[in-house]
Order: structure tokens, then C-alpha cells, then sequence
């Protein structure tokens, strides 16, 4: 049952540099999602995807970029990382339809420096 | 716009005793509420949600939350709390877009 799986776990990014946060599911699910939590503040959306080919931004879109080539994967792209990208990344899945439940992932811990 | 509340950061509770955690939501139509937990240096967890039909919901875990229209609130409601317990505590509303919209998170500490 691996669920939704995130890679990596952790990381440090220096000022600058580009890294690929990855995400796969295994439920099949044709919704995905991209959330940062920094403290105080809950979740924020910054992406989401209702299907393979078809991306959109959430309420943080900026700073990121996403893809979705196969119904799976949904990989977040940091370009040129800043420390206001420090924060905890979570990927999210689910079914279509409004009253289905959304699965997450552990959690990729980020600290830009 | 779809929004949740929760109006406590940290909610105090001896163990054994009941345990309520509040949330409030503003949405137009009908609602789809959710409440998740997060153990630390964990992801959320589902725990329990309201789509349709009887109020009173129960999920995971000994946890239940009623729904009450008239008042637009979801409180998370635990009998007699446990140590293990002890986590943030997240309320969600999903909008018609399927987006999950998440309030600010209560943390709940619970004393032996």
C-alpha cells in the first residue's frame, strides 16, 4: 500500500540552484495536488492537476512550475530557490468527484540557505 | 470564496477528559468537510468527513464531528482523550473545483 510517495524527504538548497521535488501515486487517481505548510499558516495550494496533460495554478503558483505526463507522476520544479521557498512540501492525491477523500504524502522538508 | 476557521491555535485537555476542537466553514452550495491530523515530521492523515446525510460522523481512531448547518460548523469531538492524542489538527472544506481548502490548524495537547 504505497499510497502517495514523495522524494526527497529532506533537502538543502542553496540561494539560486533548481531542484525537482518528486511525486508518484499508485491509487490511480486522477486528481493531484501540490501543498506548501509553513507555521501558522495551514496549507497552501500552489498546484494542482485534474488529469495527465493538464495543469493549474493554485493560490502560490509562483516560483514553481509542474507537469504531468503520465496519471502518476506530478513532479514540482523550484527555479532559482529563494529563502521564502523554505517550507514543507506536500503532494496529494484523489478520485474526481468532490466527496472523495485526498491522500497525502510524508512530506518533503525544504531549506533554501 | 470557500473558507474555513478554526479560532483556537492550541487547545489544552487532560487526559480522559472530552475533548472538542472547533471549525467553522463558509461555502456556497453544498458543503464537503474534512478533518485531517498531522503527528510531527508527519503528512496529514485522514481522519473522518461530512458529505451528506446523518450529522454526527464518526472516523478514525474514536474521533466524531458534527455537522451543524444553521451555526456552518464542523467541531471535531473526542469522548475521553488519550496522550497519543496530541497532533495538529486540520479542518477542510473542498470547493467546487475539488480543491482542498484548509484552515490554519489546531494543535491539541493532551496532559497525563
Amino acid at each position: 500500500n504505497a499510497g502517495v510517495t514523495q522524494t526527497p524527504k529532506f533537502r538543502i538548497l542553496k540561494i539560486g540552484q533548481s531542484m525537482t521535488l518528486q511525486c508518484t501515486q499508485d491509487m490511480n487517481h486522477n486528481y493531484m495536488y501540490w501543498y506548501r505548510q509553513d507555521p501558522g499558516m495551514g496549507l497552501k495550494l500552489i498546484y494542482y492537476s485534474v488529469g495527465a496533460g493538464i495543469t493549474d495554478k493554485g493560490e502560490v503558483p509562483n516560483g514553481y512550475n509542474v507537469s504531468r505526463s503520465t496519471t502518476e507522476d506530478f513532479p514540482l520544479r523550484l527555479e532559482l530557490a529563494a529563502p521564502s521557498q523554505t517550507s514543507v512540501y506536500f503532494c496529494a492525491s484523489s478520485r474526481q468527484s468532490s466527496g472523495n477523500t485526498i491522500y497525502f504524502g510524508e512530506g518533503s522538508w525544504l531549506t533554501v540557505v | 470564496a470557500q473558507s474555513v476557521a478554526q479560532p483556537e491555535d492550541q487547545v489544552n485537555v487532560a487526559e480522559g477528559n472530552p475533548l472538542t476542537v472547533k471549525c467553522t466553514y463558509s461555502v456556497s452550495g453544498n458543503p464537503y468537510l474534512f478533518w485531517y491530523v498531522q503527528y510531527p515530521n508527519r503528512g496529514l492523515q485522514f481522519l473522518l468527513k461530512y458529505i451528506t446525510g446523518d450529522n454526527l460522523v464518526k472516523g478514525s481512531y474514536g474521533f466524531e464531528a458534527e455537522f451543524n448547518k444553521s451555526q456552518t460548523s464542523f467541531h471535531l469531538k473526542k469522548p475521553s482523550a488519550l496522550v497519543s492524542d496530541s497532533a495538529l489538527y486540520f479542518c477542510a472544506v473542498r470547493d467546487g473545483t475539488n480543491k482542498l481548502i484548509f484552515g490554519t490548524g489546531t494543535l491539541l495537547a493532551v496532559q497525563p
